[in-house]
């Protein structure tokens, strides 16, 4: 089975960057690192989650949620098998645990990290 | 922005069922997704495509959609299922996924 491993949680001050790190391993018989899309989900305390946006693995495409525009900048490293997310100019606000997920394509995703803490402090 | 409304919260009793709607404007053209996710854990997809479960999903969790409200059913609901469950479309005016706001589901 397909698994999504996250890097650990982060403590940031205001104005600080985090970037985290996501590890698609286990891929199934069929399946390679860029077969998948890869999407970052924000779930802040007590709030639902949040779509943040997506790389496709296969050409490098990226889609940000307008929320996030100027901020957000996700990647991906095909010789490690891993996406990162980085956001910038961090707010008290962006305190939140922090999914990556992977889906066929842009539209679902269908097996989903264990999610990263971020506290902006 | 594509809206998809929940209600913040069902409740119901070990073994009977519980339902969790899914509103948004001309849902019944859109796939729907459903999601569980309890604390502290990675979500899960429970449903897609409307009414399909992913493997290792049991058949008490069912998707369906009738009119503008899509809805998930989960039959002889269990103290396990307790979760928050998000409904997603795909909005395809602004090239992006979209949740619904959630619903927690409490087993009295």
């Amino acid at each position: 089975e397909v698994q999504l491993v996250q890097s650990g949680a982060e403590v940031k001050k205001p104005g600080a960057t985090v970037k985290i790190s996501c590890k698609v391993s286990a891929y199934t018989f069929t399946d390679t690192f860029t077969d998948y899309y890869i999407h970052w989900v924000q779930q802040a305390p007590g709030k639902g989650l949040g779509w943040m946006g997506l790389i496709d693995l296969e050409d490098g495409k990226t889609i940000y949620a307008e929320k996030f525009q100027g901020r957000l900048s996700i990647t991906a490293d095909r010789s490690t098998d891993t996406a990162y997310m980085e956001l910038s100019s961090l707010r008290f606000d962006d305190t939140a645990v922090y999914y990556c997920a992977k889906g066929p394509s842009g539209t679902l995703m269908d097996v989903w990290g264990q999610g990263t803490s971020v506290t902006v402090s | 922005s594509y809206v998809l409304t929940q209600p913040p919260s069902v409740s119901v009793a070990p073994g009977l069922a519980a339902r969790i709607a899914c509103g948004g404007n001309n849902i019944e053209v859109e796939s729907v997704r459903w999601y569980q996710h309890k604390p502290g854990q990675a979500p899960v997809l429970v449903v897609y495509d409307d009414t399909v479960r992913p493997s290792g999903i049991p058949e008490r969790f069912s998707g369906s959609k009738s009119g503008n409200t899509a809805a998930l059913t989960i039959n002889r609901v269990e103290v396990g299922d307790e979760a928050a469950y998000y409904c997603q479309v795909f909005d395809g005016v602004n090239d992006h996924p979209v949740f619904g706001g959630g619903t927690k589901l409490t087993v009295l």
